[in-house]
């Protein structure tokens, strides 16, 4: 079955600090990869993909197949950075999605 | 400029009176989606429409039904509301075709409370 896991429900860091936010995904097929942000009181919206190879915010993202993973990461994390993170996973020829349960970040000062 | 919009933001009923929650669009994208999310849980797909091609998930209960009248439209339905189908919803679109087609753009959110 496909399934995305987010290991960690809450990750505390100090500002500064680098950050790593895990994802694993079991599917048999190619997947494509996101991970969505939720930032206090606003709406979901995409930090990034896997397809596009970009950084976003300083985040970064590579997909490993090897070991089905795509872990977000920072180098430095920032205040503003805390929020809500997912996973997710769209199967090929689909429109359907499949979350992680998300991992909430926290930055401390 | 919010693009997604839901409504009501909030909305709160009696258990079996029915709901009726909406989302416009004004991206003119393809293909609509509703999502529930409970607290501490993934969002879950319910159904989604790419034009009007309706897809319903296997386990979304009959209690819930879906409307797309036109392009910018949608409506779920939520015909007797029991206490477990208190949640956020969550109305999402994407383009389905082209570049970034599985991109999605989120609503803000129903929060639906069933006493």
């Amino acid at each position: 079955a496909q399934r995305v896991t987010q290991p960690e429900k809450l990750l505390s860091v100090f500002k500064g600090a680098p950050v790593e936010l895990k994802c694993n995904y079991s599917y048999s097929g190619s997947p494509e990869l996101f991970w969505y942000v939720q930032y206090s009181r606003q709406r979901l919206q995409l930090l990034l993909r896997h397809i596009s190879r970009e950084s976003i915010k300083g985040f970064t993202a590579d997909l490993n197949k090897g070991e089905t993973s795509f872990h977000l990461k920072k180098p430095f994390a920032q205040e503003e950075d805390s929020a809500m993170y997912y996973c997710a996973l769209i199967r090929s020829g689909t429109y359907k999605y499949i979350f992680g349960t998300g991992t909430r970040l926290k930055v401390l000062a | 400029d919010a693009m997604v919009i839901q409504n009501p933001r909030y909305q709160v009923t009696q258990f079996g009176k029915p709901v009726t929650l909406s989302c416009s669009q004004t991206l003119n994208h393809n293909v609509m989606y509703w999502y529930q999310q409970k607290s501490s849980q993934a969002p879950k797909l319910l159904f989604h429409y790419y034009d009007k091609d309706f897809n319903n998930e296997a386990d979304t209960p009959d209690n819930f039904q879906s409307r797309r009248p036109n392009t910018s439209f949608c409506f779920l339905d939520i015909r007797s509301p029991g206490l477990g189908d208190a949640a956020m919803y969550l109305c999402a679109t994407s383009r389905g075709a082209g570049a970034g087609a599985n991109v999605l753009t989120f609503g803000a959110g129903s929060r639906l409370t069933v006493l």
